[in-house]
């Protein structure tokens, strides 16, 4: 079955401690991204990543990072989380940018 | 920048009464895309507009591009509560290739 696969699905955890949220896809799509959503704000674009070792910033990156070492992998990395990066946030992919996105079940996370 | 908005912000209807949400961008559009995210649930993409005035159907939806591919509708006949969610629309401006998303329309239906 296609899918976009996010882990972990929810995540309580405090201020400062390291976390990464894995995605992974198994459509050999080469675009991948990730989002948050917040009430009111829809989806704001975090990074992409074009293709493999291939990244650049979306609209909001301050606070994350991420790899591509791999063309089904794009983790999210938040190397110290602070409590406005409390959010629900999406993984997605698709065959290029301009192309529907399949997008993951999503992660909520809380940083209190 | 280039943006997306997306009106209204929210719509309350009765079951059976229709529904319309708007986009219009700024710069023109490539294409554009409308996805449904269910409540709990993850945006699922519903539909791709290419062409300057296309107008595409799916059973009780109706999707619009503009002629001047700078704005686009969704229109829903007949809400059921299957309808209930989030609709966003998001396009591709030729500039940068990336999507840019509207803050989307979340249908309320009224019991």
């Amino acid at each position: 079955e296609a899918q976009v696969t996010q882990n972990p699905r929810y995540l309580i955890t405090v201020t400062g401690k390291k976390l990464t949220v894995t995605c992974s896809q198994n459509m050999n799509h080469e675009y991948m991204s990730w989002y948050r959503q917040d009430p009111g704000l829809g989806l704001r674009q975090i990074y992409y990543s074009m293709n493999v070792e291939v990244t650049d910033k979306g609209d909001v990156p301050e606070g994350y990072k991420v790899s591509r070492k791999e063309k089904r992998n794009f983790p999210l990395i938040l190397e110290s989380p602070s409590p406005n990066q409390t959010s629900l946030y999406f993984c997605a992919s698709s065959f290029n940018s301009n192309q529907p996105q399949h997008f993951g079940d999503g992660t909520r996370l809380s940083i209190l | 920048g280039q943006q997306v908005m997306q009106i209204p912000q929210y719509q309350h209807v009765q079951e059976g009464e229709d529904f319309t949400t708007y986009c219009n961008s700024s710069t023109t559009l490539s294409n554009i895309q409308w996805y449904k995210q269910r409540p709990g649930g993850h945006p699922v993409f519903l539909i791709q507009l290419v062409k300057s005035g296309e107008v595409k159907k799916q059973k009780r939806l109706t999707f619009q591009f503009g002629e001047a591919k700078k704005n686009s509708s969704l229109h829903i006949t007949a809400t059921q509560t299957t309808d209930v969610g989030t609709y966003f629309c998001a396009g591709d401006a030729d500039s940068n290739y990336q999507l840019i998303w509207g803050a989307g329309t979340k249908l309320i239906i009224k019991p």
